[in-house]
């Protein structure tokens, strides 16, 4: 059974203060989506990384595929409190018939 | 555009009502799925259609019935529901894909559930 770990689970830091979070699995996946959500709202997807080593950056985010296709990272800088929500990563299945993995989500608050 | 679309966005109803969800989505996806999401949690998966056909069925009680009328639109039917059934619930669609490929799914802005 495929599974994906985020840390932390919660993290409360200053505007402009920089912040990694982390997705980890024991399983290769063929792809990691991370997706940000807010209270009320729907997950909104973010980035999808295929290639093991692949780095993508949106403005401040900065999102890493491991090598092994076994891990990823989100760097935030100069957080800002419109960073504030639950992030989540999940893996992708091979086909649309496969289930989409969800980590357990960082819940991440930005205090201006 | 990437937009899916889904009402009502709140939802009050009795134990005893029978009401329904509706998504609607006009980007050519050909796979729509239902999750239930709790409050600080993942979304868990309900029901997958491929195709318009029922796929992936995650044990969900019969008290939800999905329905794909269309290739645009996902339904969710609800009867008898009980108070642990409150949450938000989430529609999602995504390009359907064959195998080694990567897919996306984009997700509405969900209907917030209350049963009383």
């Amino acid at each position: 059974t495929q599974l994906l770990e985020q840390s932390p689970q919660f993290l409360s830091i200053q505007e402009g203060e920089n912040l990694t979070v982390y997705c980890n699995s024991s399983s290769v996946f063929s792809s990691l989506q991370w997706y940000r959500q807010e209270p009320g709202e729907g997950p909104v997807l973010l980035v999808t990384v295929v290639t093991g080593g692949e780095v993508k950056k949106l403005k401040r985010l900065t999102f890493q595929f491991g090598d092994a296709r076994k891990d990823s990272s989100l760097h935030i800088t100069a957080a800002q409190p419109g960073d504030t929500g639950l992030y989540l990563c999940a893996g992708g299945g091979k086909t649309s018939y496969d289930k989409v993995i969800f980590g357990p989500g960082t819940s991440l608050s930005v205090i201006p | 555009d990437t937009e899916v679309t889904q009402t009502p966005k709140h939802l009050v109803m009795g134990m005893t009502n029978k009401k329904s969800l509706k998504c609607e989505q006009h980007m050519g996806h050909r796979a729509m799925y239902w999750y239930k999401q709790k409050a600080k949690k993942p979304p868990e998966l309900m029901f997958v259609y491929s195709y318009e056909k029922l796929s992936i069925n995650e044990s969900v009680p019969s008290r939800f019935s999905p329905e794909c009328p269309n290739s645009s639109l996902l339904n969710l039917h609800l009867h008898a529901l009980q108070p642990e059934d409150s949450a938000l619930y989430l529609c999602a669609s995504s390009l359907f894909r064959g195998g080694g490929t990567p897919y996306e799914q984009y997700f509405g802005p969900g209907t917030r559930l209350t049963v009383t």
